[in-house]
């Protein structure tokens, strides 16, 4: 099973618009992490932010916010007023501190923001 | 500040070759692995490894070779190379193995023919 369910595989919005990138996780740890990362066109995987699961105060980062809910096991991402360089693959990812050692990704939401 | 260097960027392989995806951080961080990328598939884990001299198999081991004889390196080696492999491979790095995020390479395009 899924341990991260990325459920939008594409997205596209014109720009100036706000988009809401859903993430859903599984895990029956207390104790776990949540990523967002960024691969733009050129590739590369850029780190965004971590939440941890004893924090479930959402987070504000200019453009960017992040819903985490533990009652829906949902970390969602939304990007505000989006601009073209918004255009990217986004990956949420889980970390089960510290039983495991490994991230489990999900499959990723393609964006497109049309000027 | 190098981060995660990967090399090569790119290789093709005919089938049946072995190589070796070179991977270096200097960022004496403890824990390494390597994922790849597929359409539709997301990141999979292959190995990781929390330390020099100790690695371990992830999701989809079958097929690589990992070795961790220094903290900062991390080599990735296809024994026998096949169409399946053909893939964008990437090597990461964090401060510990479940906390910290990890910090990634550029990636390698690997095409077996």
């Amino acid at each position: 099973a899924q341990k991260v369910t990325q459920a939008q595989t594409e997205i596209s919005v014109v720009e100036k618009e706000d988009v809401t990138l859903d993430c859903v996780y599984e895990t029956r740890d207390t104790t776990y992490y949540l990523f967002w990362y960024k691969q733009p066109p050129s590739g590369e995987l850029v780190f965004l932010i971590r939440r941890n699961s004893f924090d479930e105060q959402n987070e504000i980062s200019g453009r960017y916010s992040w819903n985490f809910q533990k009652s829906t096991s949902s970390f969602n991402f939304t990007i505000t007023a989006s601009q073209v360089v918004d255009s990217a693959v986004y990956f949420c990812a889980l970390s089960e501190a510290p039983r495991e050692s490994q991230f489990y990704f999900g499959t990723g939401t393609s964006l497109t923001v049309i000027p | 500040n190098a981060g995660v260097t990967q090399t090569p960027k790119f290789q093709v392989l005919k089938t049946g070759q072995s190589m070796t995806l070179q991977c270096a951080q200097d960022m004496n961080h403890e824990y390494m692995s390597w994922y790849r990328q597929d359409p539709g598939m997301g990141l999979r884990l292959i190995h990781y490894s929390v330390g020099a001299g100790i690695t371990d198999q992830g999701e989809v081991p079958n097929g690589y070779n990992v070795s961790r004889s220094t903290t900062e390196d991390f080599p990735l080696r296809l024994l026998s190379a096949a169409p399946s492999q053909t893939s964008v491979y990437f090597c990461a790095s964090s401060r510990d193995r479940d906390r910290s995020p990890l910090h990634f390479g550029n990636g390698t395009r690997l095409t077996v023919t």
